[in-house]
């Protein structure tokens, strides 16, 4: 069936420093893939997509990467801050493209 | 005021009981969606909806049903709660993009 994982489910970085989550995802035919930060008590808020046409997105202080070969994604945050300690979610579509399926999402601490 | 809103925010009950939780959306988006999350997991599908008329199930459905009442209102109920039920429900809207916006999510515990 159709899964979509993270590698570690904690992460601590230093406030400055970058973080890297990671993602890796089984649907070949997924064409888009989305990341999502959830903080605590919220839902889930769009951070930034990316189609499967395209190996890398840039967004403000975040990138995305893609390698359809190994069926990778991560999500690159640059300089982190106290306020992107949240979970963070990835998820790809389907072959249909009507549903997504996320992973289980990693938590990031920032250490201040 | 939020695009996304779900009632109630928190609600405890007992085992057998009928649940209803509500979605209402100011976003104008036709297609809508209902997950269910438990601690350490992502977002499992339980049911979505592209308009009025069409209802779809999930990849967990069983247990529960929905109601498109209206293209700004989407209700999921328990029909008969049960214990493994308790967990956090999020409403999502989306519309023409890949973004699917959220609301903020209703609490369930049953007894």
């Amino acid at each position: 069936g159709e899964s979509v994982g993270l590698h570690l489910p904690t992460l601590s970085v230093q406030e400055g420093d970058n973080s890297i989550i990671n993602c890796a995802y089984s649907n070949s035919a997924s064409d888009y893939f989305i990341w999502y930060k959830q903080e605590s008590g919220k839902g889930p808020q769009f951070i930034i997509d990316i189609r499967s046409n395209m190996d890398k997105r840039q967004g403000q202080r975040v990138t995305v990467l893609l390698n359809k070969t190994v069926k990778h994604l991560s999500l690159q945050i640059a300089a982190t801050q106290p306020g992107d300690s949240a979970v963070y979610f990835c998820a790809g579509n389907t072959n249909t493209g009507n549903q997504f399926y996320f992973g289980t999402g990693t938590s990031l601490t920032v250490i201040p | 005021d939020a695009d996304v809103t779900q009632t109630p925010r928190n609600r405890i009950t007992k085992t057998g009981k009928r649940i209803m939780l509500e979605c209402s959306q100011t976003k104008g988006h036709d297609r809508m969606y209902w997950y269910r999350q438990d601690p350490g997991l992502g977002l499992q599908l339980i049911y979505y909806s592209f308009d009025v008329k069409d209802i779809n199930k999930g990849e967990i459905s069983d247990g529960y049903s929905v109601s498109r009442q209206a293209q700004a209102k989407f209700s999921l109920s328990l029909e008969s709660a049960i214990p493994n039920q308790t967990a956090l429900y999020f409403c999502a809207t989306r519309g023409q993009g890949t973004e699917q916006f959220f609301g903020p999510g209703t609490r369930l515990t049953v007894l």
